[in-house]
């Protein structure tokens, strides 16, 4: 089926940093939300975003619906250990109303 | 609130052996859903629910049934399990429409042996 590329699997960085994250389509998407998953835990919502273009943010997150409907990003400022997990992005696609594709995952570490 | 519950949590069953896991949510959504979770895999689609009474396949459904016999309810079996099918399962559900923000269980943790 359809995929949303994300890479890389694993990033590592110390408490503090900025960090970004990719979610890349070769097909358009009419939704794109961006999940976190606590270890032992499902996935909690993070940013949902509907408008090609749209920058919205959620404390120290902030993610963009690419213009061209095809990415997304997610930015965590300052980060802190509590961001550990991993963050996964989701997509709608045009006429799968009914159905979210996945990205497999970023696991992420923040270092003290 | 509750949200989506799953039972049981964890979960050891001998090759062969069938079960049931249970979904419950309270938000009245109209859709569910089954994921399984593996290393590396992400989230994978077994089977979803758009209505009670209605079921269909996801990207991965092979060795499962679904049943969708109440609203708040939707239930994943495994008829014969395998050790393939050693997994986290994820139940979600959401309200339908173009704006589909999913919710989620806390998985049931299931070692097939």
């Amino acid at each position: 089926g359809q995929q949303l590329n994300q890479s890389p699997q694993s990033m590592f960085i110390q408490e503090g940093e900025d960090v970004s994250m990719n979610c890349t389509s070769s097909s358009i998407f009419n939704t794109w939300l961006w999940y976190k998953q606590d270890p032992g835990e499902g996935p909690v919502l993070l940013i949902a975003l509907y408008k090609a273009g749209e920058l919205t943010s959620n404390g120290r997150l902030t993610a963009q619906f690419g213009i061209t409907r095809k990415d997304s990003f997610l930015n965590i400022s300052a980060s802190i250990p509590s961001d550990v997990g991993i963050y996964f992005c989701a997509g709608q696609r045009p006429g799968a109303n009914s159905k979210l594709t996945f990205g497999k995952g970023i696991t992420l570490s923040v270092r003290p | 609130n509750a949200g989506v519950t799953q039972t049981p949590k964890f979960r050891v069953l001998k090759t062969g052996q069938s079960m049931t896991l249970l979904c419950a949510q309270d938000m009245n959504h109209e859709y569910m859903y089954w994921y399984r979770q593996d290393p590396g895999m992400g989230l994978r689609l077994i089977h979803y629910s758009v209505g009670e009474g209605t079921t269909a396949k996801g990207e991965v459904p092979d060795g499962y049934n679904v049943s969708r016999l109440k609203k708040q309810n939707f239930l994943l079996g495994l008829e014969s399990a395998a050790p393939s099918q050693t997994s986290v399962y994820f139940c979600a559900s959401s309200y339908p429409g173009t704006a589909t923000e999913a919710f989620f269980g806390q998985g049931t943790r299931l070692t097939v042996v």
